[in-house]
């Protein structure tokens, strides 16, 4: 049984495109996040959420709208795709904004051509 | 952002040497850290959580913490080629930045047969 799953694990897509990424947790956590690693295994946080609430919301172009529409779940939705943006997208949750660690979905493979 | 930096590598050891990795991080005040393993193509799988000064042993793991210094490291004993991967340090932020759980760039590991 998959602890935070996110589809789709692949997405090839053009650019000028829209396209969104979906993640469920199944743990029970209060608290979601979304990170983008580079091509250079950089992993860096973009947006959390806890409670359905933002609670983080880093350096990100407004191209970039994430979306909880409970707990459980938490969506990305990335308007006017560029090349840029090209990554894997982790989806993760932890049980709050404490001390406690995160889990990670399986990613999301984007490539934007 | 250089919250957390650890030793870039690649770091290559031979079967049944003991692995070393270290991080440094600049929030004095943090007080949780984790130690991520990553496989090429896969998500980070959390492997060791630590939050007092000292050392913590899970198996052939070992976390060390030294929050005077800013230090945590992982030693890994006995290394297998199972072993072989990219090694995230975490750091949860706290004040301003509660809720963060920075990653430092990773150091990848080989152990060679």
């Amino acid at each position: 049984d998959t602890a935070v799953s996110q589809t789709p694990k692949y997405l090839v897509t053009q650019m000028g495109n829209d396209k969104s990424i979906k993640c469920e947790q199944n743990l029970g956590h209060d608290t979601m996040y979304w990170y983008k690693q580079d091509s250079k295994k950089f992993l860096k946080i973009m947006f959390s959420y806890n409670n359905k609430e933002l609670i983080i919301n880093e350096t990100v172009p407004n191209r970039f709208s994430p979306k909880s529409p409970d707990k459980a779940h938490l969506n990305l939705h990335i308007n006017s795709l560029e090349l840029g943006d090209s990554a894997v997208y982790f989806c993760a949750s932890s049980h709050d904004t404490g001390n406690t660690e995160a889990f990670f979905g399986q990613g999301t493979r984007l490539t934007v051509v | 952002q250089k919250e957390v930096e650890q030793n870039s590598g690649p770091l290559s050891v031979p079967e049944g040497a003991i692995a070393s990795l270290n991080c440094t991080y600049s929030d004095r005040g943090s007080q949780s850290f984790f130690w991520y393993r990553q496989y090429s193509g896969k998500s980070p799988e959390l492997i060791m959580s630590i939050y007092s000064n000292g050392d913590k042993e899970d198996g052939r793991f070992t976390a060390q913490l030294n929050k005077a210094s800013q230090y945590v490291s992982l030693l890994i004993r006995d290394s297998q080629p199972s072993d072989s991967a990219t090694y995230l340090c975490a750091v949860r932020g706290r004040g301003s930045t509660l809720g963060r759980l920075y990653f430092g760039r990773g150091t990848q590991l080989t152990v060679w047969p």
